[in-house]
Order: C-alpha cells, then sequence, then structure tokens
C-alpha cells in the first residue's frame, strides 16, 4: 500500500519568514495530493491540493510543488502569520479523491511573532 | 457548501458498554464516507472505508468486529465502538467525498473509563 513520509514533525519560524514542509510517497499510482490544517481539538480542514497533471499550484500566500518522478511533493507558505500555527497533513491518494487518503505524520508549525 | 457533522462532540464511557458516533452529510450525499482515529499529537490512521448500502471495508489491524460500521442511507454513516475499552479512547473522525474533496467532521472525542 501508499507509504507518506513528511519532514518535519515540528517547524518553528519567525513571523514573515517562509515555511516549507515536504512529503514523498511510494505508490506511483497516487495522484491527487491535498494538504491539511488541522488547529488543536478541531477538524482537518483542506488548504490546498494538486493533481498529477500540474506541476506546482499556488493560492494566495500557499504553494504547492510536485515532482512525480522524484514521488515528492511539498507546501510553502510564504509571509507567515501567527494564525498559520497548526499542524499540517499531506496526503496522497489515488483516483483524485475517490479512494482513500494516505496520511503523513504531520508538521507542527508555529510561528513566532 | 459541502459540510460535515459528526455527533457527539465528545463521550464519556465505562469500559465494556458499546458507542455510536454519527457522520452526517448536511448538504451533499455522500456514496462514500470514511472513518479515521487519530491519537494525541498522532496523524489520522484510516480504519474503514463505508460504502452506501453495502459492507464496510476495514484497513488491516481493524476489527470489523468492534468496529461496527453502518451507511444505511446517502448521508448518515455510523461507527459502534463495541464492548470498549480503554485502549479505544481516541478522536475519530469522518470525512466524505465530495466532488473530487474529501471534507471532515468535527470529530469525536471518546474515553473509555
Amino acid at each position: 500500500g501508499e507509504n507518506v513520509e513528511q519532514h518535519p514533525s515540528t517547524l518553528s519560524v519567525q513571523e514573515g519568514d517562509s515555511a516549507v514542509i515536504k512529503c514523498t510517497y511510494s505508490d506511483s499510482a497516487s495522484n491527487y495530493f491535498p494538504w491539511y490544517k488541522q488547529e488543536l481539538g478541531k477538524r482537518p480542514q483542506l488548504i490546498i491540493d494538486i493533481r498529477s497533471n500540474v506541476g506546482e499550484k499556488k493560492d494566495q500566500r500557499i504553494a504547492v510543488t510536485l515532482n512525480k518522478t522524484a514521488k515528492h511533493f511539498s507546501l510553502h507558505i510564504t509571509e507567515t502569520q501567527p494564525e498559520d500555527s497548526a499542524v499540517y497533513f499531506c496526503a496522497a491518494s489515488p483516483n483524485n479523491a475517490g479512494n482513500m487518503l494516505t496520511f503523513g505524520g504531520g508538521t507542527r508549525l508555529m510561528v513566532k511573532p | 457548501g459541502a459540510v460535515v457533522s459528526q455527533h457527539p462532540s465528545r463521550v464519556i464511557c465505562k469500559s465494556g458498554t458499546s458507542v455510536k458516533i454519527e457522520c452526517r452529510s448536511l448538504d451533499f450525499q455522500a456514496t462514500t464516507m470514511f472513518w479515521y482515529r487519530q491519537f494525541p499529537k498522532q496523524s489520522l490512521m484510516l480504519m474503514a472505508t463505508s460504502n452506501e448500502g453495502s459492507k464496510a471495508t476495514y484497513e488491516q489491524g481493524v476489527e470489523k468486529d468492534k468496529f461496527l460500521i453502518n451507511h444505511a442511507s446517502l448521508t448518515l454513516s455510523t461507527l459502534t465502538v463495541t464492548s470498549a475499552h480503554p485502549e479505544d479512547s481516541s478522536f475519530y473522525i469522518c470525512s466524505a467525498r465530495h466532488q473530487e474533496t474529501q471534507y471532515f467532521g468535527p470529530g469525536t472525542r471518546l474515553l473509555v473509563l
């Protein structure tokens, strides 16, 4: 089955700096890669996703890149703000989101004001 | 749109009792829902895929007789933890698929005494 590795497990940045979180996956059949933000005790919220037919997607301060050959994808947050502090999970799925998501281990992002 | 609710949000029960958790898609129909389990400071682990009108598909290592799943309608899936034990204490989250995206419920925190 699919295996998703996520690094780093914790990340501390100064407000205004950029944050990068990286994930690798093992199943070449995976073609849908969402990123979720989870605040303490709350539900995961989809913040951005990318499908295998594109290499990069951007939404305001958030961007995701995908390298299918190397089987890795990354989340980039620019101009970080304290409210960006949360746990971020990457995930991978074959056949878009029709099938189950395999999650990475999560990254606890702390943005210091 | 695409709102998923869960009930109850938290439950405390005695060891040996059964607990039912409901997952509802409020503004869309979901033929497929997913049940996850999340331990403190850990990632989401898929337990089973719930399919409307058919048997659920359980992940390896998840006991189907202990975690009963019923998906009787296009807007409701239930997870029943039977004969609960303290080690079943966890955060249980469901998700539902809508237009190629998975949306998560707010989660249910179960504490078994």
